[in-house]
């Protein structure tokens, strides 16, 4: 079946420091990929949508400075988290939506990041 | 804003216990409702889904009625296993395919002991 690869699954790093995260269609092209965020025992939030080849679009309150997406190919969108505090600290989950027209969403397994 | 509301967890069930997740939602129009499962170690699955008024979405013994006038949507199955044992997230979105953004609530999390 349709699987998602989100790497790394888990992030330590220092404040000040920048942190990409990967968000992989392994065997399905990702029109679209969405990011989401999740604080301990609350909701997945939406933070972003990304579009092969344009700009993400970004909801509301979210930094787009903060947290560049880039998503270059059909299989393949970037989460980068620049100059992270620890506030960042957070669980990061990315999902794809293929090509076919009804498809389900596909999620990532979530990256754990940890900012000292 | 919609949004959606889920019981805090966790559900602690003995197997073939009966299991309800309450979830309750607000929205301005007529959203489609889902329920997302996540097994401990991986993404999250699509459980199943149901697109209005009264229709009832099922997959693998769990069942959930989409209640307008109640703006509800609870998970139920009728016989817990243990490797029923996830997080399972209530969702809902303003477009028919699940492929349009997901409001998510904050989660259950079952835990089924033999």
């Amino acid at each position: 079946g349709a699987v998602v690869s989100q790497h790394p699954s888990r992030v330590i790093c220092k404040s000040g420091t920048s942190v990409k995260i990967e968000c992989r269609s392994l065997d399905f092209q990702a029109t679209t990929m969405f990011w989401y965020r999740q604080f301990p025992k609350q909701s997945l939030m939406l933070m972003a949508t990304s579009n092969e080849g344009s700009k993400a679009t970004y909801e509301q309150g979210v930094e787009k400075d903060k947290f560049l997406i880039n998503h270059a190919s059909l299989t393949l969108s970037t989460l980068t988290v620049t100059s992270a505090h620890p506030e960042d600290s957070s669980f990061y989950i990315c999902s794809a939506r293929s090509l076919l027209n009804n498809s389900p969403l596909h999620f990532g397994n979530g990256t754990r990041l940890t900012v000292t | 804003g919609d949004s959606v509301t889920q019981m805090e967890g966790p559900v602690t069930l003995s197997e073939e216990a009966f299991l309800t997740i309450n979830c309750t939602y607000t929205a301005t129009g007529y959203p489609s409702l889902f329920w997302y499962v996540q097994y401990p170690g991986e993404g999250l699955q699509l459980l199943l889904k149901a697109t209005k008024a009264d229709d009832k979405g099922s997959n693998k013994g769990f069942e959930a009625t989409y209640r307008k006038e109640t703006t509800s949507f609870h998970l139920e199955k009728g016989s817990v296993q243990v490797s029923d044992s996830a997080v399972y997230f209530c969702a809902l979105s303003d477009r028919v395919d699940s492929s349009y953004k997901l409001i998510f609530g904050s989660g259950t999390r079952l835990l089924v002991r033999p």
